[in-house]
C-alpha cells in the first residue's frame, strides 16, 4: 500500500489554529471510518491523540480535534502551546487486515 | 496498569535475524492485539504487524511477509517479532503497540499504549 500524504511541515503561533491534511485513497481512509492520529515528541514514542477519526482518549485536550471527508482526514490543533511542537502521523485502516500511515508532519510554534 | 516492556538494543551484521521482545501485562497479553511498528532514522513510522489473542492469523504489511514471525508466549506473557535477512535498511526504532481491543473491529486497528522501542542497527 502507497503511505498517506501528509504536509512535510506545518507552523503556527502560539494561540493560532493549525490544521494538518492526510490524503489516502478510496481503499484505504476514503472507505474506512478508522483514522488515528499520533504525536511524537522528539526521542519519545508516539501518543495516541484521536481515534475512529473524531475521538478523543481520555486526557487528551480538546484543542485537538479531527474530522474526514472524501479521502482526506484533518487533524486540527486550537489554541497552540509551545508544547504542541512535535511530529504527528494520520494512520488509516487500508482493508486486508492491514495499517497505513502518512509520512508525518512537524509542526513548529514559533 | 499497562506495561509494554521492550528488549533491548541490537546489533546486527547484514543477512541476520533479529528477535525482539514485548512483556506485557496479564490482563494486556489475554484482551489485547500487539502491533509491532518501526521507524528509521529521521523518518515516519511503519506499520509492520499485528497478532490477536484470539487466535486469528497473524497479519503482516506486504513489505515484511515472509520475512517477519510474530509469536506469543503464555508463560511469559510476551510477545516476539523475529525479522530475518536484515539489511541496512532495517535499522530502525521497533516499537511494539498495543491495540484497545481483539474483540471488536475497530479496536483493533489503533494504539493507545506504546513501548519504549527497540534500536536495531544492521551493520557490517
Amino acid at each position: 500500500q502507497s503511505a498517506l500524504t501528509q504536509p512535510a511541515s506545518v507552523s503556527g503561533s502560539p494561540g493560532q489554529s493549525i490544521t494538518i491534511s492526510c490524503t489516502g485513497t478510496s481503499s484505504d481512509l476514503g472507505t474506512f471510518n478508522l483514522v488515528s492520529w499520533y504525536q511524537q515528541h522528539p526521542g519519545k514514542a508516539p501518543k495516541l491523540i484521536i481515534y475512529e477519526v473524531r475521538k478523543r482518549p481520555s486526557g487528551v485536550s480538546d484543542r485537538f480535534s479531527a474530522s474526514k471527508s472524501g479521502n482526506t482526514a484533518s487533524l486540527t490543533i486550537s489554541g497552540l502551546q509551545t508544547e504542541d511542537e512535535a511530529d504527528y502521523y494520520c494512520c488509516s485502516y487500508a482493508g486486508s487486515n492491514t495499517l497505513v500511515f502518512g509520512g508525518g508532519t512537524r509542526l513548529s510554534v514559533l | 496498569q499497562v506495561q509494554l516492556v521492550q528488549s533491548g538494543a541490537e546489533v546486527k551484521k547484514p543477512g541476520a535475524s533479529v528477535n525482539l521482545s514485548c512483556k506485557t501485562s496479564e490482563d494486556t497479553f489475554t484482551k489485547n492485539c500487539i502491533h509491532w511498528l518501526r521507524q528509521a532514522p529521521g523518518q515516519g513510522l511503519e506499520w509492520m504487524a499485528i497478532i490477536d489473542p484470539s487466535g486469528r492469523p497473524t497479519n503482516f504489511a506486504q513489505k515484511f511477509q515472509g520475512r517477519a514471525t510474530v509469536t506469543r508466549e503464555a508463560s511469559t506473557r510476551t510477545v516476539f517479532m523475529e525479522l530475518s535477512s536484515l539489511t541496512s535498511q532495517d535499522t530502525a526504532i521497533y516499537y511494539c503497540a498495543r491495540a484497545p481491543s481483539h474483540s471488536t473491529s475497530s479496536g483493533r486497528w489503533y494504539f493507545d499504549f506504546w513501548g519504549p522501542g527497540t534500536l536495531v542497527t544492521v551493520s557490517s
